[in-house]
C-alpha cells in the first residue's frame, strides 16, 4: 500500500469562491484519481490525474469546474471552482501502481459549500 | 459498461454470528473486483480484491469474498461478526478490457453489528 495524505481535511466555503486540495503519496505511484462521494451516496470518478499532462476527465466532469494538476509522481491537485452548494461532498484522491491492480485511498476532504 | 449493485441498504447482525454483504457485478468481460469499507469521518481502506484465480478470496480483518462468475456476484463474507466491523461497505468493479483503470462502486451497504 502507500501511505497518503490529503490537505485540507474539511473546510467551509463560501458560494463562488474556490478551493484547492492537495494530495501527497510517500512513494511514486503510476497513476492517481480523483473521486467526489456526495452526502449519503457512493463514490463517483472525477477525472485520472496524467504527470505531466491534462487531466482525463469522465463524462460530466469539466476542466474548467475541477482543474488537476499532477507536477510528479507523487503530487496531484484538484481545485473546485465557482463553487455552489451542490458541490459539497468528500473528495478522495486514490493511488495505483500498475504492478497492483489495487487503488488505496486518501482520507478524504470534507468540503461544505454555504 | 460496468455496473454494480448492492441490493442491500444496511444489514444488521448480532455479534458473534457470521455476516454476508451482497454485491453482483455487470462487466463485458472478466472483471477484477474489490471491496472496500468506510468508517466515520474516514477514507475507504481497501479489503481484498478478485482478479484471477481461486474464486475464495481472503482480506483484511478476517474478511472473505466468493467470486461467482455464473451468478455474476462477489459477496462479503465473514465467520464470525464484531462491533467494531460496523461500517459501511463498497464494492466496486474494474473492466480491464476497457483499458481504463476506473473504479465503479455500488452504492454502499451499511453493517450494523449489535453487541
Amino acid at each position: 500500500s502507500a501511505v497518503i495524505s490529503q490537505k485540507p481535511s474539511r473546510d467551509i466555503c463560501q458560494r463562488g469562491t474556490s478551493l484547492t486540495i492537495q494530495c501527497q503519496v510517500d512513494s511514486q505511484v503510476t497513476m492517481m484519481f480523483w473521486y467526489r462521494q456526495q452526502p449519503g451516496q457512493s463514490l463517483t470518478l472525477i477525472a485520472t490525474a496524467n504527470q505531466g499532462s491534462e487531466a482525463t476527465y469522465e463524462s460530466g466532469f469539466v476542466i474548467d469546474k475541477f482543474p488537476i494538476s499532477r507536477p510528479n509522481l507523487t503530487f496531484s491537485t484538484l481545485t473546485v471552482s465557482n463553487m455552489s452548494p451542490e458541490d459539497s461532498s468528500i473528495y478522495l484522491c486514490s493511488v495505483m501502481r500498475a504492478s497492483t491492480d489495487t487503488q488505496y485511498f486518501g482520507p478524504g476532504t470534507r468540503l461544505t459549500v454555504l | 459498461a460496468q455496473s454494480v449493485a448492492q441490493p442491500e441498504d444496511q444489514v444488521n447482525v448480532a455479534e458473534g454470528n457470521p455476516l454476508t454483504v451482497k454485491c453482483t457485478y455487470s462487466v463485458s468481460g472478466n472483471p477484477y473486483l474489490f471491496w472496500y469499507v468506510q468508517y466515520p469521518n474516514r477514507g475507504l481502506q481497501f479489503l481484498l480484491k478478485y482478479i484471477t484465480g481461486d474464486n475464495l478470496v481472503k482480506g483484511s480483518y478476517g474478511f472473505e469474498a466468493e467470486f461467482n462468475k455464473s451468478q455474476t456476484s462477489f459477496h462479503l463474507k465473514k465467520p464470525s461478526a464484531l462491533v467494531s466491523d460496523s461500517a459501511l461497505y463498497f464494492c466496486a468493479v474494474r473492466d480491464p478490457n476497457t483499458g481504463f483503470q476506473k473504479l465503479v462502486f455500488g452504492t454502499g451497504t451499511r453493517l450494523l453489528v449489535s453487541p
